[in-house]
């Protein structure tokens, strides 16, 4: 079993759409939880971390649920600029572990 | 530019011939990571270091490749006899060690393509 699994998409959104993905991680000891964005052709870029308690910058939301071992990255209002790939990493015992990923279209 | 480095931006290589790729981490950052993705796939891990010291290896890390951190600061990885299965975009991140919520930060990659 992987040890992050996530929907690969794509997502096809209009402007303007909110929009959810999820993903499930297997080790129920991991201790750090990421989304990372990634365009094409070019490296994953930190989006934000993601903490027990939730949090949210800007249009985007992350919340963390231990207990069913997944991790949720919300969008609203999404622009034309957040067309991506959102790869979701958990963080074990010295190593990052990604998804991987689910790629969002959003269309004018 | 603070960031992760990483050299070449992309290599050509003849099946069978070695090539080795450069990494330069954020200064600051004792952890380096070396990853390897290929499309449609998230990036798999292939080896760290904490300073100088190799402190894990994947088992896709064949013997073909070796990764050096010679003085904990830039590091090299190396793939010898190289084969069509190599062809991917090598990633080099690196992060602080503080424990809970240490993000990794990634260089641009070198992308190989072997033919």
């Amino acid at each position: 079993r992987k040890e992050v699994e996530q929907d690969p998409g794509p997502f096809n959104v209009p402007e303007g759409a909110t929009v959810a993905f999820n993903c499930t991680y297997s080790n129920s000891a991991s201790q750090s939880f990421f989304w990372y964005r990634q365009d094409c052709r070019k490296e994953p870029k930190l989006l934000m971390s993601v903490y027990s308690s939730g949090n949210e910058d800007g249009r985007f939301t992350a919340q963390l649920n231990r207990a069913s071992q997944y991790i949720s990255l919300l969008i609203r209002d999404s622009k034309l600029s957040d067309s991506a790939t959102y790869l979701c990493v958990v963080h074990n015992f010295n190593k990052f572990y990604f998804g991987s990923g689910t790629k969002l279209n959003v269309k004018p | 530019d603070t960031g992760v480095s990483q050299n070449p931006r992309h290599k050509i290589t003849k099946r069978g011939q070695n090539v080795t790729f450069r990494c330069d981490p954020i200064s600051e950052h004792n952890r380096l990571y070396w990853y390897r993705q290929t499309l449609g796939q998230g990036p798999e891990f292939l080896t760290y270091f904490q300073n100088e010291a190799q402190l894990e290896k994947s088992r896709l890390l064949s013997d073909r490749f070796s990764a050096e951190r010679p003085k904990g600061s830039f590091s090299t990885l190396e793939i010898q006899r190289t084969e069509q299965g190599d062809s991917a975009m090598y990633l080099c991140a690196s992060s602080e060690n503080r424990g809970v919520n240490t993000e990794a930060f990634f260089g641009q990659g070198t992308r190989l393509t072997v033919v």
